[in-house]
């Protein structure tokens, strides 16, 4: 139980373009969503809280309009990294909160932008 | 906001060598997570334990929490344990997770 999955795995885009991520709780509703992106060799850090049904909470220095975020259903969430520009290339990774506290991590999604 | 410490940063082991990984936090918190990331980045769950021992196989773990420091033990350590061991904890009612800077784990054959 508990699995999370992320679409896609590995994306390449042009600076400029636009990037879906996807973000699914496989076997159990989660109503609250993270988001993380890791750079090499470090540790992870929080983007954004994503509440079904409400606004994204995003954390200080994150831009919300460069990172949309969607969470329209309790098993789906979504990151869109608009105008995407080489130094938005990482690993972004989200998670589901599994009961109060608890969090499952999808597999991440490495972004290269060229 | 809480401080998350891990130590060591690097660990180098033979196979078969047993280790203890620490956290230590700066505040009282409501969860504690331990999570092994594997070399394709993915974070496997080993422990949700805010308090008191668990084990699970060879790995077990213990949260003091009046004392603010959590123990990670491998025993046996296999090549597949290689990876980035991290802590996380929660403090309130956010869920957000706050992560330690991990311990990168190499285990040799």
């Amino acid at each position: 139980g508990a699995v999370v999955s992320q679409h896609p795995s590995r994306v390449i885009c042009k600076s400029g373009t636009s990037v879906k991520i996807e973000c699914r709780s496989l076997d159990f509703q989660a109503t609250t969503m993270f988001w993380y992106r890791q750079f090499p060799k470090q540790s992870l850090m929080l983007m954004a809280t994503s509440n079904e049904g409400s606004k994204a909470t995003y954390e200080q220095g994150v831009e919300k309009d460069k990172f949309l975020i969607n969470h329209a259903s309790l098993t789906l969430s979504t990151l869109t990294v608009t105008s995407a520009h080489p130094e938005d290339s990482s690993f972004y990774i989200c998670s589901a909160r599994f009961n109060s506290y608890e969090q499952y991590f999808g597999p991440g999604t490495r972004l290269t932008v060229t | 906001g809480i401080q998350v410490e891990q130590s060591p940063p690097d660990l180098i082991l033979q196979e078969g060598a047993n280790s203890t990984l620490r956290c230590n936090f700066s505040d009282s918190v409501n969860n504690l997570q331990w999570f092994h990331q594997n070399p394709w980045g993915q974070l496997i769950n080993l422990f949700y334990i805010p308090s008191g021992t668990k084990q699970n196989g060879r790995l077990s773990a213990t949260t003091v929490a009046t004392e603010r420091y959590s123990l990670l033990y491998i025993s046996s350590s296999q090549t597949t344990d290689s990876g980035v061991y991290f802590c996380a904890v929660v403090r309130g009612n956010t869920g957000k997770l706050i992560f330690g800077q991990g311990t990168t784990l190499q285990v040799k054959p």
